[in-house]
């Protein structure tokens, strides 16, 4: 099993909908979470860290589950600058502190 | 602040030449990581440092590639003898500390002909 899955998509979704992006990872000791996103030929930047009660920021809302080892992201409303890549982003847990990436989710919003 | 800078942006090397590619991190950031993303894919992690600790080498894809941390500032990825397939775009990386989350380089684009 891999340390950090992601369906890699392609979503193609309409603009204004909803949509969410789950993570998995295999370290139940893993501690901290994160989402990127990458725009094309550019490089990933920070979208949101990930709490352990879940935490919404404007229409971005991420959640963790840690009895099933994921983690999720919901977009709502949909806007056509959220088409991207949406990679997650796990530690390996206590004494192995090290960040890893999960391969991404392209996402493409349809007007 | 300033953020993560790479130099160069762009390089373009025969096949068999060296090339050294250089990251200044975020002032006061303890962990640096290199990653190699091909055309079209995903982050290939390379190496990452994490204060004085030993560098993770562990995701270095041959003898060929070699990484140096300067205390916790500039570090300077080295591919030997470049092969066609070393052509990607080579993303740096810093952060706070650990678990504390990346913020990258705008990248150096390596094309070997």
């Amino acid at each position: 099993r891999k340390e950090v899955e992601q369906d890699p998509g392609p979503f193609n979704v309409p603009e204004g909908a909803t949509v969410a992006f789950n993570c998995t990872y295999s370290n139940s000791a893993s501690q901290s979470f994160f989402w990127y996103r990458q725009d094309c030929r550019k490089e990933p930047k920070l979208l949101m860290s990930v709490y352990s009660s879940g935490n919404e920021d404007g229409r971005f809302t991420a959640q963790l589950n840690r009895a099933s080892q994921y983690i999720s992201l919901l977009i709502r409303d949909s806007k056509l600058s959220d088409s991207a890549t949406y990679l997650c982003v796990v530690n390996m847990g206590f004494g192995n502190e090290k960040l890893t990436f999960g391969t991404g989710t392209r996402l493409t919003i349809i007007p | 602040g300033a953020g993560v800078s790479q130099s160069p942006s762009n390089k373009v090397t025969e096949k068999g030449k060296d090339v050294e590619l250089r990251c200044d991190p975020i002032s006061g950031h303890t962990a640096l990581y290199w990653y190699r993303q091909r055309l079209g894919q995903g982050l290939e992690f390379l190496i990452y440092f994490q204060g004085n600790s030993a560098p993770d080498k562990s995701g270095l894809p041959s003898d060929r590639f070699s990484a140096e941390r300067t205390g916790e500032s500039v570090s300077t990825l080295t591919i030997q003898r470049t092969q066609q397939e070393d052509s990607a775009v080579y993303l740096c990386a810093s952060s706070l500390g650990r678990s504390d989350p990346l913020f990258f380089g705008p990248g150096t684009r390596l094309t070997v002909l």
